[in-house]
């Protein structure tokens, strides 16, 4: 079975710093990889998904996100976070090739300060 | 382009009484349908899953249930609330067949009290 590992619960950024989210997951062979951000009281927005070819993947709202199979992570990155960036981001994994649902992180809660 | 409703967005419950939350996807057919319940600092807690009407899969034993009496339509039931069903639902859909990635409804806020 897959799992997703968000370890940080809490991250507060700078307003214009830059930003990197940790998710790393486990899962036995290529899994589809996705990033989810979640505004208070809202549904998820899709940020960006890996399925195969470039490990590097560009989303929306300016965020990146980098495969690496080794350390089994798929960050997220930004390289100037904004206020409107506050928001509660979930990493998930699902399974390539045959049917299953997503299994997503616990997420991370992302604090602007100015 | 596809949208998907959530109603109502937000209700206030007593314990006991029952429930219903409904999930129409439009611009779309045959999707998956899935169920969420997001509780303070849990993270998504996946209920059901369907993947054709009728079909229903139990992902958490519990008092709720779920239908799915339409391609797009996605109910969410209950016979009697209890206090720890309180939490924001979230509905979602993917294209179907092998995993693709979820679309999310605006979400339900259900206070049981």
């Amino acid at each position: 079975a897959q799992s997703v590992t968000q370890p940080d619960i809490h991250i507060t950024v700078s307003e214009g710093a830059s930003l990197e989210l940790r998710c790393n997951y486990s899962y036995g062979a290529t899994p589809y990889l996705f990033w989810y951000v979640q505004s208070p009281g809202q549904g998820l927005q899709l940020l960006l998904k890996y399925f195969s070819g470039d490990t590097l993947v560009q989303g929306i709202k300016g965020f990146e996100a980098e495969f690496k199979r080794s350390q089994s992570s798929f960050n997220l990155r930004k390289p100037s976070v904004h206020w409107s960036d506050a928001a509660e981001y979930f990493c998930a994994v699902g399974a390539k090739g045959i049917y299953s649902t997503l299994t997503f992180g616990k997420g991370t809660m992302l604090l602007v300060s100015p | 382009s596809q949208t998907i409703h959530q109603w109502p967005a937000t209700l206030v419950q007593p314990v006991g009484s029952p429930l219903s939350l409904e999930c129409t996807v439009e611009g779309t057919s045959n999707p998956n349908l899935y169920w969420y319940r997001q509780a303070a600092g849990r993270g998504l807690q996946l209920l059901f899953y369907s993947v054709g009407i009728g079909q229903i899969s139990s992902e958490v034993p519990q008092n709720l249930s779920a239908s799915r009496p339409q391609d797009r339509q996605f109910i969410l039931s209950s016979k009697k609330l209890l206090l720890s069903d309180s939490g924001f639902y979230l509905c979602a859909w993917d294209r179907g067949g092998i995993s693709y990635e979820q679309y999310f409804g605006p979400g339900t806020r259900l206070t049981v009290t």
